[in-house]
């Protein structure tokens, strides 16, 4: 399993351009999420989705969008790029169920910088 | 609101035992303390969970106090690989994979 995986790695946008952030899991889960990290401070939720077809906001989710199409694929889309936006993106994925026995996987990361 | 506290930082030699505490006084009797770490430059890692009792994995143990207000992982013999931050996290169940994410505790291993 490749797990989770996030294209590209690192990107760097012109402000007002817009562009989409893709993550794909091969696991199954139903569970996705997206999460943006700014340096020095932990995670913060930006969309998730309970299944293909559901999303949901985050604590952060102005200037994105979502959609879930497929089980496999979260793409992230930012509408009009602004500095604000720079910052590192994760992608994460969760099996349904129980909570207790599922952990999150997280894919490597997009290094966005929004000049 | 995480709702968890964590130091900002701790420091260990390598081959020692590391204590990370943490701070949840108002969990619910539902959720779970789950614990992720995360490495230079990388995407957080899962570490270890537990709702009341202890727990051992192969990467580390955690001790939940019995009025659940607080917990510690434990790593039993820190690696240089170890450095990271370490968050613990509440997590419960209709978080539906939300996590939410407080500063975490900067653990520095020396050699």
């Amino acid at each position: 399993n490749a797990g989770v995986t996030q294209t590209p790695k690192f990107q760097v946008l012109k402000t007002g351009q817009s562009m989409t952030l893709q993550c794909a899991q091969d696991m199954n889960h139903e569970y996705m999420s997206w999460y943006r990290q700014d340096p020095g401070m932990g995670l913060r939720l930006i969309h998730y989705s309970v299944g293909a077809g559901i999303t949901d906001q985050g604590e952060v989710p102005n200037g994105y969008n979502v959609s879930r199409s497929t089980t496999e694929d979260f793409p992230l889309r930012l509408l009009s790029a602004a500095p604000s936006q720079t910052s590192v993106y994760f992608c994460a994925s969760r099996a349904s169920g129980p909570s207790s026995y599922n952990e999150q996987f997280f894919g490597p990361g997009t290094r966005l910088t929004v000049l | 609101d995480a709702k968890t506290t964590q130091p900002n930082s701790m420091e260990s030699n390598e081959e020692e035992p590391v204590h990370l505490p943490c701070n949840h006084s108002t969990i619910s009797g539902t959720d779970y303390i789950h614990w992720y770490r995360q490495l230079p430059s990388q995407g957080p890692e899962y570490v270890i969970h537990g709702l009341t009792s202890n727990v051992n994995n192969r990467m580390a143990s955690l001790a939940i106090a019995e009025d659940r207000k607080s917990s510690t992982l434990i790593l039993h013999r820190a690696t240089l690989r170890d450095a990271a931050v370490y968050y613990c996290i509440r997590y419960g169940g209709t978080s539906y994979g939300k996590l939410t994410f407080g500063q975490g505790t900067i653990l520095t291993v020396h050699p």
